[in-house]
């Protein structure tokens, strides 16, 4: 079964620099996630978009920006990189928004800061 | 606001030992509850889920009750493996459509 696919899988970048990552979420699911877990931390919500607008904010830097494409695909696009970003970066998606869907998890996208 | 407390790991167990991993939650209204596995080096994965007081997610071995008297949700296996090593995160969603993470316990086996 198809998954949500994130991109890169791994990216090193230097301070100051900017940063985009991508995911796909599986077909047909309209709402996806963004999650960015520092080491040894719980995933923290960033933010989420549904039907390509956005559907919450979490504690997303003003640094970060994010967007829901017409194939539903997002990016999650981070500017002047500080040290601190250096995190796994999550994608979920999910075609339920009640309270009982689940969440579906991309592998994660490592951005390391150097 | 919702939150999620787990206990502080890490677990360490022998195998075939008895697993039990607390998870207690607070939230407004009748959230759902979830469990999810992390694997070293891979994402998220849902391990089991609850959607309603007294209901029972299992899978793998794994048990959990969504116990709403005591707002718990505590994992158990009878008998671990090595390959349950990993971290174990519960979750709630609940009048927000995102999911709410505890900060996670890793699990350690050894045979």
């Amino acid at each position: 079964a198809a998954g949500v696919i994130q991109s890169p899988r791994h990216l090193i970048k230097e301070k100051r620099e900017t940063a985009t990552l991508k995911c796909y979420p599986i077909p047909r699911h309209d709402t996806v996630y963004w999650y960015q877990q520092g080491p040894g931390q719980d995933p923290q919500f960033l933010i989420s978009f549904y039907e390509k607008m956005q559907s919450d904010k979490g504690s997303i830097p003003d640094r970060f920006s994010a967007q829901q494409f017409s194939d539903y695909h997002s990016e999650l696009n981070m500017s002047s990189l500080e040290l601190g970003d250096s995190a796994l970066y999550f994608c979920a998606s999910s075609f339920d928004r009640t309270d009982t869907g689940e969440l579906f998890f991309g592998e994660g996208s490592r951005l390391t800061v150097l | 606001g919702n939150s999620v407390t787990q206990m502080e790991g890490p677990v360490t167990l022998s195998e075939e030992a008895f697993l039990t991993i607390n998870c207690t939650y607070t939230a407004t209204g009748y959230p759902s509850l979830f469990w999810y596995v992390q694997y070293p080096g891979e994402g998220l994965q849902l391990l089991l889920k609850a959607t309603k007081a007294d209901d029972k997610g299992s899978n793998k071995g794994f048990e959990a009750t969504y116990r709403k008297e005591t707002t718990s949700f505590h994992l158990e296996k009878g008998s671990v493996q090595v390959s349950d090593s990993a971290v174990y995160f519960c979750a709630l969603r609940g009048n927000t459509d995102k999911l709410i993470f505890g900060t996670g316990t890793r699990l350690q086996v050894f045979p």
